[in-house]
């Protein structure tokens, strides 16, 4: 059963700094793992997404690697802001075609 | 990209009463759909597949009977909670694939459940 795990679980940090959310997955059987963001009780923004085929994708001040042998996956940040405080959720399309989400990263960029 | 639609957006109700939530796939074909369920403070759950034309698939622990999928036609799939309870409050979240062989689904805005 695929599991995903998201390491820190929250973290604070001043802004201005670069910094790194990981995401773990135990089955690397996958079709791709995608990156969102979520801000208190709104939906999902989809922030990146990463065909298995992939190694890594770039949007702005976002860079998320997939290492899918390793089952890992990062997503940096440079430059934070603090309009990034959110919830990051990483998610993996499994074998059967199901997202499976990760726990979160509750992000806190302060000014 | 391709556009999910969820509605209502928010919904208040008495316990013991029944609400659908409907999620429309706005500009493409969706066979298939995904129900997912967050709780505060936790990660999404799937909680089951909606399929055009057949029976919704769910997964372990989720009341078939209680959580009724209905996928209509090849744009709507609904979900209906019967008989909430205060625990049923939840964050109720769609998805759609996108385009064969993208590997990309597209989610729906979310509709927040509260059941007094």
């Amino acid at each position: 059963k695929q599991e995903v795990t998201q390491i820190p679980a929250a973290l604070s940090v001043p802004e201005g700094e670069n910094l790194v959310l990981n995401c773990s997955f135990t089955d690397s059987a996958i079709y791709n793992l995608q990156w969102f963001r979520q801000d208190p009780g709104k939906g999902l923004t989809s922030l990146l997404l990463i065909q298995s085929s992939q190694r890594e994708q770039t949007s702005g001040r976002l860079n998320a690697s997939l290492d899918k042998s390793s089952g890992r996956s990062t997503l940096y940040i440079a430059a934070s802001q603090p309009g990034d405080s959110a919830t990051y959720l990483c998610a993996v399309l499994d074998g059967t075609y199901k997202y499976i989400f990760g726990t979160g990263t509750r992000l806190k960029v302060l000014a | 990209g391709a556009v999910v639609s969820q509605h209502p957006s928010r919904v208040i109700c008495k316990s013991g009463t029944s609400v659908k939530i409907e999620c429309r796939s706005l500009d493409f074909q969706a066979t298939t759909m995904f129900w997912y369920r967050q709780f505060p403070k936790q990660s999404l759950m799937l909680m089951a597949t909606s399929n055009e034309g057949s029976k919704a698939t769910y997964e372990q622990g989720v009341e078939k009977d209680k959580f009724l999928i209905n996928h209509a036609s090849l744009t709507l799939s609904t979900l209906t909670v019967t008989s909430a309870h205060p625990e049923d409050s939840s964050f109720y979240i769609c998805s759609a694939p996108g385009l064969p062989g993208v590997n990309e689904q597209f989610f729906g805005p979310g509709t927040r459940l509260t059941v007094l």
